[in-house]
């Protein structure tokens, strides 16, 4: 069925180290996939977002692994700072007509001082 | 600019009434989305409306309905309010409908009791 899934649901790094948040789906026909971002009592921040017709894509400090043959999605952030805390969800758009995003459950990230 | 606005920001209601929610999509955003969040878990779709037809729909009862207006913003409504819909409802804006970058609104944190 249509599910998103985290391997971890807490993240605890330390500042200034890589963090790399792992996300599984099961939908093979998800043909576009993004990350948000989420602190404590506000909305769902984008992050950054990748289509499937590409294995990576970077942005400023992130970076999106997508991996179609075992249907795994990674986000890489480089040198993690305080601010980066905050729960993190993988979000997929299966092509089932609905244009519906489906979240996981989310990953905290913890960035100790 | 102005990002995606939901009002209001929090809100009270009792078991059985009704309530109104409310989002005003980014300028120039034609599609809306509306999710429902419950605590500790990811954002539930719960409808999205294109160019103010709906376009998609998620697993809900009938007591949640909406519309979008002429000038793209949209409502969220639920009858017969129940404990078990307490949640942040999140209103997202995007361009088009499907596989383009949807930006999250702060959501309306309802509390039924």
């Amino acid at each position: 069925g249509e599910s998103v899934g985290l391997h971890l649901p807490t993240l605890s790094v330390q500042e200034g180290d890589n963090s790399i948040i792992n996300c599984a789906y099961s939908n093979s026909a998800s043909d576009y996939f993004i990350w948000y971002k989420q602190e404590s009592g506000k909305g769902p921040q984008f992050i950054i977002d990748i289509r499937s017709n590409m294995d990576k894509r970077q942005g400023q400090r992130v970076t999106v692994l997508l991996n179609k043959t075992v249907k795994h999605l990674s986000l890489q952030i480089a040198a993690t700072q305080p601010g980066d805390s905050a729960v993190y969800f993988c979000a997929e758009n299966p092509d089932t007509g609905r244009r519906a995003l489906t979240f996981g459950s989310g990953t905290r990230l913890q960035v100790q001082p | 600019d102005a990002g995606v606005t939901q009002s209001p920001t929090h809100l009270i209601k009792t078991r059985g009434q009704h309530v109104t929610l409310r989002c005003s999509p980014i300028s120039g955003h034609k599609s809306v989305s509306w999710y429902q969040q419950v605590l500790g878990q990811g954002p539930q779709f719960i409808f999205q409306y294109y160019e103010k037809e709906e376009r998609g729909r998620g697993n809900f009862p009938d007591r949640f309905s909406a519309r979008q207006f002429p000038n793209y913003s949209s409502e969220l409504n639920v009858n017969a309010l129940l404990l078990g819909d307490s949640a942040l409802y999140l209103c997202a804006s995007s361009l088009a409908g499907k596989n383009t970058e949807a930006f999250f609104g702060q959501g309306t944190r309802l509390t039924v009791v």
